[in-house]
């Protein structure tokens, strides 16, 4: 079974930093292709960052480029995102997807997400 | 890149059909034969529905069909039940670029 697990939200002041971490298992994680996608409270869906297999290929979201930094370990089965310099905008349930096939499909599992406020 | 266009509710009574429309432009929508559908239920994480404008994945009902026509792609839910009552995203790439763009959401209703 699939399984995607975000943990390291919280609170956390603006302009602050915060660690993500996405622990997968069920499936042969250095073979695919990754993604984090936000929602802020009450709203939809934003795609923030996508890493390829074998981290070749990064992309961002223009609202996070500069700030935040995604990786994966693939020898841990782990998908990271650092995100620095915290804007109350920021602020939203981060969920972890895996791409279904190459980059530009979809999002076929997806963790239970982690809760990132930032307020002070 | 502005996020995809859907209206922001549509409602139907059990068994009924409706149809979620998602509009984009000539740079996402109508370039590509990826757009995606998910459905969330309140606290819930997405669940992917419609893949590749028209396939279903595994486990997911065929009541559900996707289609697109220029810019425009739709996510038609046949035989409405009341599990089907959730928040629908449509999803597209976007070539390198901006790479993904997001639909703006539509709650549906069973009545």
């Amino acid at each position: 079974e699939v399984q995607l697990v975000e943990s390291g939200g919280g609170l956390v002041q603006p302009g602050g930093s915060l660690r993500l971490s996405c622990a997968a298992s069920g499936f042969t994680f250095s073979t695919y292709s990754m993604n984090w996608v936000r929602q802020a409270p009450g709203k939809g869906l934003e795609w923030v960052s996508y890493i390829s297999s074998s981290s070749n290929t990064i992309y961002y979201a223009d609202s996070v480029k500069g700030r935040f930094t995604i990786s994966r370990d693939n020898a841990k089965n782990s998908l990271y995102l650092q995100m620095n310099s915290l804007r109350a905008e920021d602020t939203a349930v981060y969920y972890c997807a895996r791409a279904r096939a190459a980059a530009g499909s979809s999002f076929d599992y997806w963790g239970q997400g982690s809760l990132v406020t930032v307020s002070s | 890149q502005s996020a995809l266009t859907q209206s922001a509710s549509v409602s139907g009574s059990p068994g009924q059909s409706i149809t979620i429309s998602c509009t984009g432009t000539s740079s996402d929508v109508g370039s590509y034969n990826l757009v995606s559908w998910y459905q969330q239920h309140p606290g819930k994480a997405p669940k992917l529905m419609i893949y590749e404008g028209t396939k279903r994945p595994s486990g997911v009902s065929n009541r559900f069909s996707g289609s697109k026509s220029g810019n425009t792609a739709s996510l038609t839910i046949s035989g409405l039940q009341a599990e089907d009552e959730a928040d629908y995203y449509c999803c597209s790439y976007a070539g390198t670029g901006t790479f993904y763009v997001f639909g703006t959401g539509t709650k549906v209703t069973v009545l």
